[in-house]
């Protein structure tokens, strides 16, 4: 099954400071997702990453995507309160069926980050 | 407009209820899907609709059954349901079930079965 590992697990930080969040998939990536998540809210997507060597910026969210090394990284510069939350990458699993080809989006366990003003 | 509406925000319901959660976009997405979110867990997929046909359903109790009467709209009826059923259920939306679609979630609703 894809297997999504994310580091660190949860992260601490002090306002303004830049930090990185790194996701490692352990089969071939279609597609990388970073969302992120208020504790019982829903996911806010950032960005979708799809070739080698593409990097995505959103505000100070930066994400790359290392498609040999099946990983990706999202880096905020400059880190704010409104930052912290759960951040999760994605990634689509092949799936054969009947009715044709279908993806499975599944999600690593998630960086939680905490933000000190 | 990348908006996934879920209702009802927050559900309690005895375990011999019969109730419905609801979720709409209106994005021209063909792709709508259900996920289940545990506690300090990633969601965890259970089914997929694809044009509005059932394409992937993950091994879901039977209390849990899925309906999509339109290209919008996504329903998921419960019935019977365990406590070990609470949970953040969120639905989301793509372009198509496929390898370059965004995917966008609604704000969940949060089950609670007593």
């Amino acid at each position: 099954s894809q297997e999504l590992e994310q580091s660190p697990q949860s992260l601490i930080v002090q306002e303004g400071k830049n930090l990185t969040i790194n996701c490692t998939s352990s089969k071939t990536l279609y597609g990388l997702y970073w969302y992120k998540q208020k504790y019982g809210e829903g996911l806010i997507f950032l960005m979708m990453l799809q070739k080698g060597g593409e990097e995505k910026s959103h505000e100070k969210i930066t994400a790359k995507l290392d498609e040999k090394k099946q990983q990706s990284s999202l880096h905020i510069t400059a880190s704010q309160p409104s930052h912290a939350g759960i951040y999760l990458c994605g990634a689509r699993k092949y799936l054969t069926s009947s009715g044709g080809s279908n993806y499975k989006l599944t999600f690593g366990k998630g960086t939680l980050l905490t933000v000190n003003p | 407009d990348t908006e996934v509406t879920q209702t009802p925000k927050h559900l309690v319901m005895g375990m011999t209820n019969k109730k419905s959660l609801k979720c709409e976009q209106h994005m021209g997405h063909r792709a709508m899907y259900w996920y289940k979110q545990k506690a300090k867990k990633p969601p965890e997929l259970m089914f997929v609709y694809s044009y509005e046909k059932l394409s992937i359903n993950e091994s879901v109790p039977s209390r849990f059954s899925p309906e999509c009467p339109n290209s919008s709209l996504l329903n998921l009826h419960l019935h019977a349901l365990q406590p070990e059923d609470s949970a953040l259920y969120l639905c989301a939306s793509s372009q198509g079930n496929a390898r370059g679609s965004e995917a966008f979630f609604g704000q969940g609703t949060r089950l609670t079965v007593v």
